[in-house]
C-alpha cells in the first residue's frame, strides 16, 4: 500500500531533550516536507526536500533540522525542544514539487513540557 | 504576498448542499486544491483545479476563476461523515500555502 508513515503518533517530552520524528514514504516520491499545524493556523512549513540531499527551508525553520540521505526518509530532528513547539506535525510527500497532490503521513502529536 | 482566506466554521444539515469560498492570493500559483480533515488526522485529497471552470467528483464538486483569485467547494447531499475541516490549498512553486480550514458540521 502506498504511503507516507510517520512514527511516532504521540510524544510527551521535557524541554531540551533532543527527539528525532520520522518519516518514510514506499512511492518512490522526489518531493517531501515537514508541515506544522496549530489551532487557528494553516498547516506551517517547516523544512522541504526537493531530492536526496536537498533541502530547503520552509516557513518556520527555527529550531528544526532535517536530512534526506535517501529518498524514502526524511526525518524532523529538534535539537532542544521547547514549549512553543507543541504542535500537530505532518510530513507530506509528492511524486516532484509543483502541482502534485501530497500524500500526508498520519500526523505526530507532540507536546513539550 | 500569499494569503488563503475561507471562512472558519459552517453548519449545514444532513441531504444538504453547502458552499465553502475561498479566496487566494499567491505567488507563481500553480493550481488550487482541496484537502478534507477529520479532527486530529492526516489531511486527504479532495480535488485540483488548474484551469478555469468547474471540476466535478460525485457528491464534491470544485470551482476556480484565477481572475478574481477565488475558488469553492460543493457538497452536495451532505452525510454526517462530511463533518470536518476543508482545506482551501493553493500551489506554488515548490510549496502549497494552506488556508486554515473550513469547520464543517453537518447534523441532522
Amino acid at each position: 500500500e502506498a504511503q507516507v508513515t510517520q512514527n511516532p503518533r504521540y510524544l510527551i517530552t521535557v524541554t531540551g531533550k533532543k527527539l528525532t520524528v520520522t518519516c518514510s514514504q514506499n512511492m518512490n516520491h522526489e518531493y517531501m516536507s515537514w508541515y506544522r499545524q496549530d489551532p487557528g493556523l494553516g498547516l506551517r512549513q517547516i523544512y522541504y526536500s526537493m531530492n536526496v540531499e536537498v533541502t530547503d527551508k520552509g516557513d518556520v525553520p527555527e529550531g528544526y533540522k532535517v536530512s534526506r540521505k535517501e529518498k524514502r526518509n526524511f526525518p524532523l530532528i529538534l535539537e532542544s525542544p521547547s514549549p512553543n513547539q507543541t504542535s500537530l506535525y505532518f510530513c507530506a510527500s509528492s511524486k516532484r514539487q509543483g502541482n502534485y497532490g501530497y500524500t500526508f503521513g498520519s500526523g505526530t502529536r507532540l507536546t513539550v513540557v | 504576498g500569499q494569503n488563503i482566506d475561507q471562512p472558519t466554521e459552517m453548519t449545514a444539515t444532513e441531504g444538504a448542499i453547502v458552499q465553502i469560498n475561498c479566496t487566494y492570493q499567491t505567488s507563481g500559483f500553480n493550481g488550487l486544491f482541496w484537502y478534507q480533515q477529520h479532527a486530529g488526522e492526516a489531511p486527504t485529497f479532495l480535488s485540483y483545479n488548474v484551469l478555469d471552470g468547474l471540476e466535478e467528483k460525485g457528491r464534491f464538486s470544485s470551482f476556480l476563476s484565477r481572475s478574481k483569485g477565488y475558488s469553492y467547494l460543493l457538497l452536495k447531499e451532505l452525510q454526517m461523515k462530511d463533518s470536518a475541516s476543508y482545506l482551501c490549498v493553493g500551489g506554488g512553486y515548490n510549496k502549497l500555502i494552506f488556508g486554515a480550514g473550513t469547520r464543517l458540521a453537518v447534523h441532522p
